[in-house]
Order: structure tokens, then C-alpha cells, then sequence
């Protein structure tokens, strides 16, 4: 099976700052890796497909890159609205998700 | 446009089995997947499970023993059926279609 380490776990940043969330896979997933951002008490919204195309509808400061094992989702310019928990999820084989970050405001 | 509903009994009893059924609307189960996935309270989530168009199944390694998942396409709904529940199998159950469309998810307590 394939294991999704992601890092950091936790982070505390100032509106406008660029942050990077990180997910590394136990073997080369070949891009297959979407990102998903998580409020509160509500369902998981995919924001980046297939490492880095963005979903319809989700702000363009959102991007995500990567190849083989390691991937980087990229919040460009950090908006307050943006605090959730964050995941990867790899489905070249099988399916793995990554544990979460967690995003706060400082 | 497209949905799916989880339903369910919010508890269940140690060692009992537990059932499940996702809702779905606007799409054919019989041109696409549906996946089950839990998280249990303040924890990531975990892949259970899928159901593809053609009525095959595949399992989380770890839940293999434990878990089945079927459907019945004519009444658009997609069950999960897992035994010997524990208390560590508390979580909110979700059901997904292509891993863009997801239910609202439902709580499941497993308690005496």
C-alpha cells in the first residue's frame, strides 16, 4: 500500500503570506494526487485534481505542483477565509489519503 | 444536479454491525463509482471502500475482513455494511462520487 506522508501537520500564518502544504508518497504516484480543504463540520471541497489542475470555482491563489513522490499545494496570498484543514489524496493505486494540516490564523 | 446522502443509525452497539445506505440523485450508479470514507472525530480521513459502475468492489486492506459494500441501482442507493464494530470505528462515514461530489456525511457512535 501506498503511505502519504504530508507536512507540516500544523500552521499558523498572517493573511497575505504564501504558504506550502506538503505530501510525499511512499512510491511515484504519477501525478494522480488532488488536494482537498475541510471547514469545520463540513464535507471535504476538492480544490486541485490530478496535482495540478484547479477545480471550477476555486480562487486562483490555490495551485498545486509536483511529480514522482513529492507534491506542494501553494496558497499564494493567504485570505482569511482560507483557515480549514487541508489533505492530499492519492489515487494512482489505490487510495491514501495524507493526515492534514491543520491552517490558523496567526 | 448531482447529490448523495448518507443515512444511518447514529449508535451502535460494541461488536455489532454496522449499516449504512448513501442516497444518490442526478447521476447513474451504473456509470459511476461511489467510494465510502470515514474520519474519525478530529482525525484525517481514511479511504473504506468503492463500488464501480459495473457492480465490482474493491476494500481498504485493513477493513477487508469486516466490510461490504453493494448497491441497488433501481433505487439509486449504494449500502456499506461492516461487522464487529469497536469503539474506534466512531466516526462520520461519508460516501463520494469521484472524489468531487460528497454526501454531507453521517455520525456513528459505536457505544454500550
Amino acid at each position: 500500500d501506498i503511505q502519504m506522508t504530508q507536512s507540516p501537520s500544523f500552521l499558523s500564518a498572517t493573511v497575505g503570506d504564501r504558504v506550502t502544504i506538503n505530501c510525499k508518497a511512499s512510491q511515484n504516484i504519477n501525478k494522480y494526487l488532488n488536494w482537498y480543504q475541510q471547514k469545520l463540520g463540513e464535507a471535504p471541497k476538492r480544490l486541485i485534481y490530478n496535482t495540478n489542475s484547479l477545480q471550477t470555482g476555486i480562487p486562483s491563489r490555490f495551485s498545486g505542483s509536483g511529480s514522482g513522490t513529492d507534491y506542494t499545494l501553494t496558497i499564494s496570498s493567504l485570505q482569511p477565509e482560507d483557515v480549514a484543514t487541508y489533505f492530499c489524496l492519492q489515487h494512482n493505486s489505490g487510495y491514501t489519503f495524507g493526515a492534514g494540516t491543520k491552517l490558523e490564523l496567526k | 444536479q448531482v447529490q448523495l446522502k448518507e443515512s444511518g443509525p447514529g449508535l451502535v452497539q460494541p461488536s455489532e454491525t454496522l449499516s449504512l445506505t448513501c442516497t444518490v440523485s442526478g447521476f447513474s450508479l451504473t456509470s459511476n463509482s461511489v467510494h465510502w470514507v470515514r474520519q474519525p472525530p478530529g482525525k484525517g480521513l481514511e479511504w473504506m471502500g468503492i463500488i464501480r459502475s459495473g457492480g465490482s468492489t474493491d476494500y481498504n486492506s485493513a477493513l477487508k475482513s469486516r466490510l461490504s459494500i453493494s448497491r441497488d441501482t433501481s433505487k439509486s442507493q449504494v449500502f456499506l455494511k461492516m461487522n464487529s464494530l469497536q469503539t474506534e470505528d466512531t466516526a462520520i462515514y461519508y460516501c463520494t462520487r469521484q472524489w468531487y461530489y460528497w454526501g454531507q456525511g453521517v455520525m456513528v457512535t459505536v457505544s454500550s
